[in-house]
């Protein structure tokens, strides 16, 4: 069975503090996203990244930063945790190309920022 | 970047087919239409994908319109179950994946 999975279901933390949020499949996908979802606004993108120390910006990358060290891992960091950083953060993968690979998601986690 | 749109909402009996229109008039030629859904914002669950033609599994029917500037997702007999916010995405050359605002259906007894 196919798997991303998102290191933290739910997390609270305070205002002003460091957090990382981690994703990790096991597919060998190049592929990796961060979205953010609120209610309203849909799933917007964060950030991309196409291969190993590769990143791109998507249409909301203010207030977060990646790091994609390994193939399987994609980290979303928040350098400095504020309220309107409380959402819900779905990490995807899939294999490059257009051949019309399925695109997976992890089941979320829940960030609260006090 | 292509983008797509879709009603915010819709209703659908139970038993009887929900269509749920999508619009992705920028699509280029080589990109794929992709549908998800997502229940109780879990994550997205994958429903089907396509590129020109009309395509079915055992969850729905994806039609693409000829010109592919949109396209339609059939869930021929709804339950409650079907119940969710459906998003269609248009995966661009770019690599992002770009999602519209998604439809909320509600699946009525």
């Amino acid at each position: 069975d196919v798997k991303v999975t998102q290191s933290s279901r739910y997390l609270v933390k305070r205002t002003g503090e460091k957090v990382f949020l981690e994703c990790v499949q096991d597919m060998d996908h190049e592929n990796m996203f961060w979205y953010r979802q609120d209610p309203g606004l849909g799933l917007r993108l964060i950030y991309f990244s196409y291969d190993v120390k590769m990143k791109e910006k998507g249409d909301i990358p203010e207030g977060y930063s990646v790091s994609r060290e390994k193939k399987e891992r994609f980290s979303l960091i928040l350098e400095s945790a504020s309220t309107n950083q409380t959402s819900m953060y779905l990490c995807a993968s899939r294999p490059p190309g257009f051949s019309g690979n399925t695109i997976y998601f992890g089941e979320g986690s829940w960030l609260t920022v006090v | 970047d292509a983008k797509t749109t879709q009603p915010p909402s819709m209703d659908c009996a139970e038993g009887r087919a929900a269509n749920l229109p999508c619009n992705h008039s920028t699509i280029s030629g080589n990109e794929y239409v992709y549908w998800y859904r997502q229940i109780h914002s879990q994550g997205p669950q994958y429903i089907i994908h396509g590129l020109k033609n009309n395509e079915t599994n055992e969850m729905a029917s994806l039609i693409i319109t000829e010109d592919r500037k949109s396209s339609t997702l059939i869930l021929p007999h709804a339950t409650l179950r079907d119940t969710a916010v459906y998003y269609c995405i248009v995966y661009n050359q770019g690599g992002k994946l770009i999602f519209g605002q998604g439809t909320e259906l509600s699946v009525k007894p």
